[in-house]
């Protein structure tokens, strides 16, 4: 069974720009959550989508913003970008977007994106 | 979601047993202790998670104190390729969608 599959994984973007960046999910899950991750913030959760709804959003600027297709894979965009937005961004899914009912999250290796 | 806190850093000899502390005194009836651990370079790896009673599974055994204010995630013969920061989450029971807080974790550097 294939993994959580991010694409690209690596990226150099410049200030001002945008990217989008993908995800697919394991097969048959439904559920795909997004982070950031910065050496000073550590961890953080953007957003997580579900049969093609937000169904939870973190505390990030509506520069970030993300969708989810039919077949449950999923994009998230980043506009304007700034320095501060080099991070490495992860995607993880689950089956039932309920992570109590398995505790686990399958999480992908990421999209390392440096801004200049 | 209660808050974790865990040692920053943590040494343990190859083969010897991996016991990483964790305090989540605030922690609330409906609210599992999760245990991910993040190799370096790659994505988050679920471990373990458990509510009341000790759990175990190929990976680890998850001990949770009788008033849940702490846990200890043991491995039992750590090997180097168990050198990883280990994160403890507390999550509540009702929280849908997919939103884990975590926080700084403990390194754990497992040593020849």
């Amino acid at each position: 069974k294939a993994g959580v599959t991010q694409t690209p994984r690596y990226l150099i973007k410049t200030r001002g720009q945008q990217v989008t960046l993908s995800c697919s999910p394991i097969s048959g899950h439904r559920s795909v959550s997004w982070y950031q991750q910065t050496p000073g913030q550590g961890l953080q959760f953007l957003f997580e989508y579900f049969s093609e709804t937000q169904r939870n959003k973190g505390n990030f600027p509506g520069r970030f913003s993300g969708r989810q297709f039919s077949n449950s894979r999923s994009e998230m965009n980043v506009s304007t970008l700034e320095l501060g937005d080099s991070a490495l961004y992860l995607c993880a899914s689950s089956s039932t977007g309920r992570t109590r009912s398995t505790g686990e999250l399958f999480f992908g290796e990421g999209s390392r994106l440096t801004v200049l | 979601d209660a808050k974790t806190t865990q040692p920053p850093s943590m040494d343990c000899a190859e083969g010897r047993a991996a016991n990483l502390p964790c305090n989540h005194s605030t922690i609330s009836g409906n609210e599992y202790v999760y245990w991910y651990r993040q190799i370096h370079s790659q994505g988050p790896q679920y471990i373990i998670h458990g509510l009341k009673n000790n759990e175990t599974n190929e990976m680890a055994s998850l001990i949770i104190t009788e008033d849940r204010k702490s846990s200890t995630l043991i491995l039992p013969h750590a090997t180097l390729r168990d050198t990883a920061v280990y994160y403890c989450i507390a999550d509540d029971l009702y929280n849908q969608g997919g939103k884990l807080i975590f926080g700084q974790g403990t390194e754990l550097s497992v040593k020849p």
